[in-house]
């Protein structure tokens, strides 16, 4: 069964400074990987996707994320946060052989402080 | 804005009751999902429908059911409602399985 695994359930960042969020997941072949964001109250917003390819990927927002096959790892990343950037990230994993239906992962609430 | 919809935005209800949470895709979209976040649970996969057939089953109870209508949107009816089916139910859609879902504003139920 595909898991996922966010080891930080809270992280609290400067203004200015960069992020890394860590994901980890389990799964034998090849998953589709995605970074999704909620700000309070909202739906989920899609930052990016792996499916193939290039390992490193680009998002929306500024985010990038990469795709370490050798780690199981797909962690996202922010060179310079800014305020709005305040909120909950989630790694979800998806395979064909599951019917592409999405685990995710706890999440990890991101504070931004001035 | 995803182009997602969901109706309606909050839903209180008393326990036993049944109510029926309903989900607009993305024009084109064919695969609608439905999601439920709780605190203690997180965010799990309920049911997948593709083109108005049940595609794949999550941590669904049985109290619940969904269907997906030749216009392409989807019903989630929960009955017999209890306390902890308080949550955020959600509802994704995306062109075809194999690509990314894009998610609805949620509905917000609350069993008291």
């Amino acid at each position: 069964a595909q898991s996922v695994t966010q080891p930080d359930i809270h992280i609290t960042v400067s203004e200015g400074a960069s992020l890394e969020l860590r994901c980890n997941y389990s799964y034998g072949a090849t998953p589709y990987l995605f970074w999704y964001v909620q700000s309070p109250g909202q739906g989920l917003q899609l930052l990016l996707k792996y499916f193939s390819g290039d390992t490193l990927v680009q998002g929306i927002k500024g985010f990038e994320a990469e795709f370490k096959r050798s780690q199981s790892s797909f962690n996202l990343r922010k060179p310079s946060v800014h305020w709005s950037d305040a909120a909950e990230y989630f790694c979800a994993v998806g395979a064909r052989s599951n019917d592409y239906k999405l685990s995710f992962g706890a999440g990890t609430t991101v504070t931004v402080r001035a | 804005d995803s182009g997602v919809t969901q109706t309606p935005k909050h839903l209180i209800t008393a326990t036993g009751q049944r109510v029926t949470l309903r989900c607009s895709p993305r024009s084109g979209d064919l695969s609608v999902y439905w999601y439920q976040q709780s605190l203690d649970q997180g965010l799990q996969f309920l049911i997948q429908y593709y083109n108005g057939e049940e595609r794949a089953k999550g941590n669904i109870l049985e109290r619940f059911s969904a269907q997906q209508f030749p216009d392409l949107h989807s019903e989630l009816n929960l009955s017999s409602l209890e306390l902890g089916d308080s949550a955020l139910y959600f509802c994704a859609s995306s062109v075809a399985g194999y690509n990314e879902q894009f998610f609805g504003p949620g509905t917000r139920l609350t069993v008291l």
